[in-house]
């Protein structure tokens, strides 16, 4: 299947900073990205969808200013959290659509914490 | 109103012996799709098994089998010869073609547990 690459796979940052999340599609390309956030135990709740030049889609009450996503190319998708708070500490996933294609290819996931 | 439910938060079963996790959708689109993702400890998601809802037959992945009933909207997937290796969470997922742009919506969740 396809690859879908997310780095950082975790990053712990302080209070007030921003912190940025990459989602590459290593040998494809993906017109569609999406992003997930997922607490733990629950189920992955969609944040956005991002499809490459043009603004994302929030999902309603996801903070577009707080949860920024630019989409420059069609193998790169970066999730930006601004002015992170711990409350924003979770686990962040994206995925991406293959078109013509059925599955959803997922990337390994981020794992934010804010002290 | 919940697209996907999944109604069993836990299950557990014995080493070798099948089990059936439900899942139930709701949707007025023609044309969808419904996923089966497994999640360990780890995190990541592993597709498991595929059914789109204009197949006529139950979709089948070695020991991952989807019951797809449409009239009654459920999709629920049967690991035969259960392993230790598949204690995980379980997502069931939809994707609506012409409804919701093709995102990908899951369920709530089942936590397997395998026991020896």
């Amino acid at each position: 299947g396809a690859v879908v690459s997310q780095h950082p796979s975790w990053v712990i940052c302080k209070s007030g900073t921003s912190v940025k999340i990459e989602c590459r599609s290593l040998d494809f390309q993906a017109t569609t990205m999406f992003w997930y956030r997922q607490f733990p135990k629950q189920s992955l709740m969609l944040m956005a969808t991002s499809n490459e030049g043009s603004k994302a889609t929030y999902e309603q009450g996801v903070e577009k200013d707080k949860f920024l996503i630019n989409h420059a190319s069609l193998t790169l998708s970066t999730l930006t959290v601004t002015s992170a708070h711990p409350e924003d500490s979770s686990f962040y996933i994206c995925s991406a659509a293959v078109q013509e294609n059925t599955e959803a290819f997922f990337g390994q996931g981020t794992r934010l914490t804010v002290v | 109103a919940q697209k996907i439910t999944q109604t069993q938060p836990g299950m557990f079963v014995q080493e070798k012996e099948a089990v059936t996790l439900d899942c139930t959708y709701d949707t007025s689109d023609p044309s969808y799709g419904l996923f089966w993702y497994k999640q360990p400890s780890s995190g990541e998601m592993i597709f498991l098994i595929y059914q789109g809802s204009y197949d006529q037959q139950n979709a089948t992945e070695g020991r991952y089998s989807l019951n797809f009933q449409k009239a009654r909207k459920s999709a629920n997937l049967v690991i035969s010869a259960s392993q230790l290796g598949d204690s995980a969470m379980y997502f069931c997922a939809m994707r609506e073609v012409y409804n919701q742009g093709g995102k990908l919506i899951f369920g709530q969740g089942t936590e397997l547990s395998v026991k020896p």
